[in-house]
């Protein structure tokens, strides 16, 4: 069964340092996603791209975050200068249709220190 | 801003036993999805209910989705120890003029069956 993937598993990263969190969505999905979790809270969305363009972003996603789809199969996430509460599970998604199903990637745990 | 309510946040019960747990909303949504998650993974994907009033059964898991699409729950017979873990309720939002959803989780319930 089709899956989405992501890597690394774990990331740990001293603050300031830029970290790159990649996923390869579930191959004829169209939107994609990338949602957090802070330990012991709930998952959050931080952005959507469709179309090879942000749909929507929250508020947590500031200039400090970006997002790509650099070939055919890859969508990565982008922390540029990493601070300690960015520390968290980082989960990639996709869609296909109906679209607001969404299948979930097994997760990055970023570790910043 | 759209919130889900969920309940209780922990439950601890044993094998054989049955138990729902709930995810309550004062906003209408156009569907609700549940999902699972074990420590370290990914929420898993378990069923969409979309239609208000709906049932939908997977094995010995029970959703249903209240008639004014505002609230769903989720009942498990004779649970087994192979149920443990968290379990999410997710209702998507659309942004006006949008193409795709986001999704609003809630909090979960932390589900533990005991051998």
């Amino acid at each position: 069964e089709p899956e989405v993937t992501q890597t690394p598993s774990h990331q740990v990263t001293q603050m300031g340092q830029e970290v790159i969190l990649r996923c390869v969505p579930i191959s004829n999905h169209l939107y994609f996603y990338w949602y957090r979790q802070i330990l012991g809270q709930k998952v959050e969305f931080l952005v959507s791209f469709y179309n090879n363009e942000i749909s929507e972003k929250s508020e947590i996603f500031d200039d400090q975050f970006s997002v790509e789809r650099p070939d055919g199969s890859n969508f990565t996430l982008k922390i540029r200068s990493t601070k300690l509460e960015d520390s968290a599970m980082y989960f990639c998604a996709s869609t296909g249709f109906p679209v607001a199903e969404q299948y979930f990637g097994p997760g990055t745990r970023l570790t910043v220190t | 801003t759209q919130l889900l309510e969920q309940s209780p946040q922990f439950l601890s019960i044993q094998e054989g036993e049955n138990l729902t747990v709930y995810c309550n909303s004062s906003s209408v949504f156009s569907s609700l999805q549940w999902y699972r998650q074990e420590p370290g993974e990914g929420p898993v994907l378990l069923v969409t209910v979309v239609t208000g009033g709906e049932v939908k059964k997977l094995k010995r898991l029970t959703f249903q989705f209240g008639d004014a699409r505002k609230d769903s729950s989720l009942h498990i017979t004779a649970a087994q120890p192979g149920d443990t873990g968290l379990y999410l309720c997710a209702g998507p939002t659309l942004r006006f003029g949008g193409s795709n959803y986001k999704l609003t989780f809630g909090k979960g319930t932390l589900l533990t069956v005991n051998p």
